[in-house]
């Protein structure tokens, strides 16, 4: 079964530090979302990115934040100066088309900021 | 924006009975309902959608019904087992362009045996 999948599963950083987290979508979908989920809180979107570019952002996705597809097949999240309120786990989503359907998500990467 | 709420928080089952979580929804226009299991240090895993122009759905053990009406939507869980023990997130998403899926803050369901 097709699945998404992400690196590393756990990350610390320090304060400050800039941090990439990885994915591999589905090889056949074409849109890819970030969400995060702080401890014990719900799934929060982060960002969705088709055709190469960011189609949508939540109001958390500021300009620490930023997303790439850098070579077809991996999407990436980048935090440039983590602080210690993005320790969250992040999940990176993927769905098929430009139909409503559902996402697949990966088991997503815990980061830890110290 | 779209907000969804879900309720209860917690439930707690014993081995075998029904588990019912409700969810409410703001943005009349969502029309696509996906319910999530999330177990621990796992992702959230879809295990049953229901779209706007169907009242019901059923796969196996478990049920999912909306209320276009009223903006609201339920998830049943038949004959629960241990196994079922996960948090279970409701959603709601649009059909723009692009989509994306805004999530209930959760229900902790634990089934004791």
């Amino acid at each position: 079964e097709p699945e998404v999948t992400q690196t590393p599963s756990h990350q610390v950083t320090q304060m400050g530090q800039e941090v990439i987290l990885r994915c591999v979508p589905i090889s056949n979908h074409l849109y890819f979302y970030w969400y995060r989920q702080i401890l014990g809180q719900k799934v929060e979107f982060l960002v969705s990115f088709y055709n190469n570019e960011i189609s949508e952002k939540s109001e958390i996705f500021d300009d620490q934040f930023s997303v790439e597809r850098p070579d077809g097949s991996n999407f990436t999240l980048k935090i440039r100066s983590t602080k210690l309120e993005d320790s969250a786990m992040y999940f990176c989503a993927s769905t098929l088309e430009d139909r409503v359907t559902e996402a697949f998500f990966g088991q997503g990467t815990r980061l830890t900021v110290v | 924006g779209e907000n969804v709420e879900q309720h209860p928080s917690t439930l707690s089952v014993q081995e075998g009975d029904s588990a019912v979580i409700k969810c409410t929804y703001s943005d009349s226009a969502s029309n696509y309902f996906p319910w999530y299991k999330q177990e621990l240090g796992k992702g959230p895993q879809l295990i049953i959608d229901i779209r706007s122009n169907v009242g019901e759905k059923k796969d196996q053990r478990i049920a999912v019904t909306l209320n276009k009406t009223a903006k609201h939507f339920s998830l049943h869980i038949t004959e629960t087992q241990p196994e079922d023990s996960a948090v279970y997130f409701c959603a709601a998403s649009m059909k723009t362009s692009y989509d994306k899926v805004i999530f209930g803050p959760g229900t902790s369901l634990s089934v004791i045996p």
